[in-house]
């Protein structure tokens, strides 16, 4: 079974200090690791993904994330954050490959930036 | 310019009505999937498609219904038996094969049942 937490429901950071969501993961096999972002009452766009080698990814936005296979993390990080990175962030994850990509989500975090 | 196509944005339905929510993709994909979004739950899977006239159920496929005629439709019915049918529903596709991995979402479905 696979699973995501994200501890924080919402996190609120000043505008230019760096930001952290938080992602822990849970699979059998090998992680396929995902963010997305959603702006109210709109659909979810992808930020970035980890399927294999440099543990740093970088994605959409300036963002970047961080896998760490001993914690089962795959944490969202942003050096500055801009008010416009105010929105509601999803991890997910998937196990292995089966062919579809069905993505488990977790419950999301609402990120607030406070100019 | 291509992408995935969900309509209507907003529906209103009384109690006891069924309800198609349409998703048209031109991206190609092999791949399409309904989510269902409610406040504090994330996003959980109603349906998947991988190939045109097969479906599979999701976590929380009572009450609903899909069909896959066309690669690039895949309608959701909401039908009278979802007990609690108001929420975001979300449409996504994806091409299937070695490193990809993320889903394409479309702008979402918001349904209210009155």
């Amino acid at each position: 079974a696979q699973s995501v937490a994200q501890p924080e429901d919402q996190v609120n950071v000043a505008e230019g200090n760096p930001l952290t969501v938080k992602c822990t993961y849970s699979v059998s096999g090998n992680p396929y690791l995902f963010w997305y972002v959603q702006y109210p009452n709109r659909g979810l766009q992808f930020l970035l993904k980890y399927i294999t080698g440099d543990n740093l990814v970088k994605g959409s936005y300036g963002f970047e994330a961080e896998f760490n296979k001993s914690q089962t993390s795959f944490h969202l990080k942003k050096p500055s954050a801009l008010v416009s990175d105010s929105a509601l962030y999803f991890c997910a994850v998937r196990d292995g490959w089966t062919g579809a990509n069905n993505l488990f989500f977790g419950t999301g975090t609402r990120l607030t930036v406070i100019p | 310019d291509g992408g995935i196509t969900q309509s209507p944005k907003y529906l209103f339905r009384k109690e006891g009505q069924n309800v198609t929510l349409s998703c048209e993709q031109n991206l190609n994909h092999d791949a399409m999937y309904w989510y269902r979004q409610d406040p504090g739950q994330g996003l959980r899977l109603i349906y998947y498609s991988q190939i045109v006239n097969d479906f599979q159920k999701g976590d929380i496929a009572e009450g609903y219904s899909v069909s896959r005629e066309k690669k690039e439709s895949f309608p959701l019915t909401v039908t009278s038996a979802q007990k609690n049918p108001t929420a975001f529903y979300l449409c996504a596709s994806s091409p299937l094969g070695e490193n990809t991995g993320e889903l394409f979402f479309g702008e979402g479905s918001r349904l209210t049942v009155l």
